[in-house]
Formats: structure tokens, sequence, C-alpha cells
């Protein structure tokens, strides 16, 4: 079955900190993707960034960056230089791949990052 | 670009009572999803269409729920009898077709069962 854990259930850093939030997987699949959302207070989830199984290569994307590690089934995200309008929660996704997948998302429990100003 | 909507915003309605909620995806997707999250958890997968086709439904859509995607476009999500358990926010997404695409969420409909 596939599983994604979000051990961390809180988060509190002071502006300008860096942090990281962690995901592990598990899947039977060999073909899978895995996803990052937020969700700020306002409720509305929003797409982050994707990454399929069988691209590592580490993401940036200006303050945000991803660590996929297969080997460990590992998908981190790191946000540097937090901002207080990084508060939000972060869910990690995965999703199955292959003919007739529907691509339904299973999700973590999802992290509350504080960033305090 | 309109993004994915949903109405109504929230839903309050007594125990027994039959609700229906509405979902307008992102026009150029055919693929539209339905999810349900409580407090403190991830949102959980309920049902999947591929245009008007439901194509999946998980263990956790009881027979009182229904959803329909009449013409491929907009869908509907019905819970008949409602219980204090149904008391959740109800998110819409869509997606384009094909392997590994992001899906875009709703702002979620909140129900409250009194």
């Amino acid at each position: 079955a596939q599983k994604v854990t979000q051990a961390q259930t809180e988060i509190s850093v002071v502006e300008k900190e860096d942090v990281t939030l962690d995901c592990v997987y598990e899947t039977r699949d060999t073909t899978y993707y895995l996803f990052w959302y937020k969700q700020p207070p306002s409720g509305e989830l929003v797409f982050l960034i994707r990454r399929n199984s069988f691209d590592e290569q580490n993401e940036i994307s200006g303050r945000y960056s991803w660590n996929f590690q297969k080997s460990t089934s590992s998908f981190n995200f790191t946000i540097t230089a937090s901002q207080v309008v990084d508060s939000a929660v972060y869910f990690c996704a995965l999703s199955e791949a292959g003919g007739g997948a529907t691509n339904k998302l299973i999700f973590g429990t999802g992290t509350l990052l504080a960033v305090q100003p | 670009d309109t993004g994915v909507s949903q109405d109504p915003r929230h839903k309050i309605t007594k125990r027994g009572q039959n609700v229906t909620f509405r979902c307008d995806p992102i026009s150029e997707h055919n693929r539209l999803y339905w999810y349900r999250q409580t407090l403190g958890q991830g949102p959980e997968f309920l049902t999947y269409f591929q245009n008007e086709a439901q194509l999946e439904k998980s263990r956790l859509l009881s027979d009182r729920f229904s959803a329909e995607r009449p013409k491929g476009s907009f869908s509907t999500l019905e819970i008949q009898r409602t219980e204090q358990g149904d008391s959740a926010m109800y998110l819409c997404a869509s997606s384009f077709s094909g392997e590994g695409y992001e899906q875009y969420f709703g702002p979620g409909t909140r129900l409250t069962v009194t």
C-alpha cells in the first residue's frame, strides 16, 4: 500500500531561519510521482512542485529547494531565509503512475510551519 | 485564468438532512477529483472522474454519498441523511489527463452537521 509520513507535526522558526520539512514515502510501484502542496490559513491547497520517480535531481526555486532520495524514500523540502508569509501547513503527497492510473493523491498528515517575526 | 471554484463555501445542516456541493473545474481539465479533509489531517481521496465517467470510488464513499459529472464539466457531490461524522472540508481538484499531472484545488466547502 502507498503511504506518506510527515513526522514533524509542527515547526516554529524565527524569520530568516532556514527550515527543512521531512517527507518519507512507501510504495511498491517503480514509477510514481511526488508532490508538495501548501495550505495557508485561507485553506486553499496550492501546488508547489511535482517530481517523478526517475528524476532524482534536486530542484531549487527561489527560496525553496527539494531533495529527492530514492535510496531513503524521502522527498524533503527546505525553505531558506523563511518569511512570515511562509506560515502554513505543508503537505507531501504521492501518486501512482502507469496505464489506467487515476493519479489520486495520497497525502501525509502535514507539517504546520509557524514563522515568527 | 479561472481556477477551480466550489459552492457553497460553508454549509451548516442538521443531522439527517441532504446536502449538495458543486465544483467547477478549470475548463481545460478533463479529470476531476473529490477529497475530504478533517481537522489535522491531509485530504483523503473520495472519487474521480475522467470526463463524465466516474472511474474510481474510495471505500470512504458510503452509499449515502453520490457524485456526478453529467456533461464532463462541473460536478456535484451529494450527501444524503447527513451524520455528524460527515463534518469536514470537501475539496475538489482538477487536472489534465495523463500520468503525473498536478492537481489544482478549489477553496473547499466546509460542512458542519449539527
